[in-house]
């Protein structure tokens, strides 16, 4: 089992729609956790960290569900420029890889 | 803008070359780590650097290498290329090396290999 999964999608939404993505870690000691926001061809930025008790950041929810060791991300009111890949992160705190990526979850927000 | 500045953008290279790619990290930054991204993976963790020592080393052969400099800008070194090696190599930087501390990334160098 990979260490961080995500469905790769695409994800085709209208503008103004609700998505949602998915992310499961298989490291029950996993830490702590991103979403990071990477548009094509260029750097990932981080978007949010995820905290327990889960977090908002305007248009933007974030929630972990340590029981079952998944990570969401709402997106509201989708905008075209919401348009880009999207890459769960998990910081294991062991071995020796600080922070694992997932392949990331593709959006496209269609006018 | 980050501040983190890779070079060069692009790169093209023939299998048994080897390459050398760098990075200048962010004022006030004294880690950097480096990570593989392949066309539709997510980046892969190679290594990082603290204080001009390696702090840390993913899956990836000896072949892969690094160097930090006393200004914390810092190298990687890959040699004898092969073709699994083209891919988007991606420098950031950080304020230390806690995990929970943010990545400020370059944008990049795109490594093709023929």
């Amino acid at each position: 089992r990979k260490e961080v999964e995500q469905d790769p999608g695409p994800f085709n939404v209208p503008e103004g729609a609700t998505v949602a993505f998915n992310c499961t870690y298989s490291n029950s000691a996993s830490q702590s956790f991103f979403w990071y926001r990477q548009d094509c061809r260029k750097e990932p930025k981080l978007l949010m960290s995820v905290y327990s008790s889960g977090n908002e950041d305007g248009r933007f929810t974030a929630q972990l569900n340590r029981a079952s060791q998944y990570i969401s991300l709402l997106i509201r009111d989708s905008k075209l420029s919401d348009s880009a890949t999207y890459l769960c992160v998990v910081n294991n705190r062991s071995g020796n890889t600080p922070l694992v990526f997932g392949k990331g979850t593709r959006l496209s927000v269609i006018a | 803008e980050t501040g983190v500045t890779q070079s060069p953008t692009h790169l093209i290279k023939t299998r048994g070359q080897q390459v050398t790619l760098r990075c200048s990290s962010q004022s006030g930054h004294n880690t950097v780590s480096w990570y593989q991204q392949a066309l539709g993976q997510g980046p892969q963790f190679i290594f990082q650097y603290y204080r001009e020592e390696e702090n840390g080393r993913g899956n990836f052969p000896p072949r892969f290498s690094g160097l930090q400099f006393p200004n914390y800008s810092s190298e990687l070194n890959v040699n004898a290329l092969e073709l699994d090696d083209s891919a988007l190599y991606l420098c950031a930087s950080s304020r230390s090396t806690d995990p929970n501390e943010k990545l400020f990334f370059g944008s990049g160098t795109q490594l093709s290999v023929l």
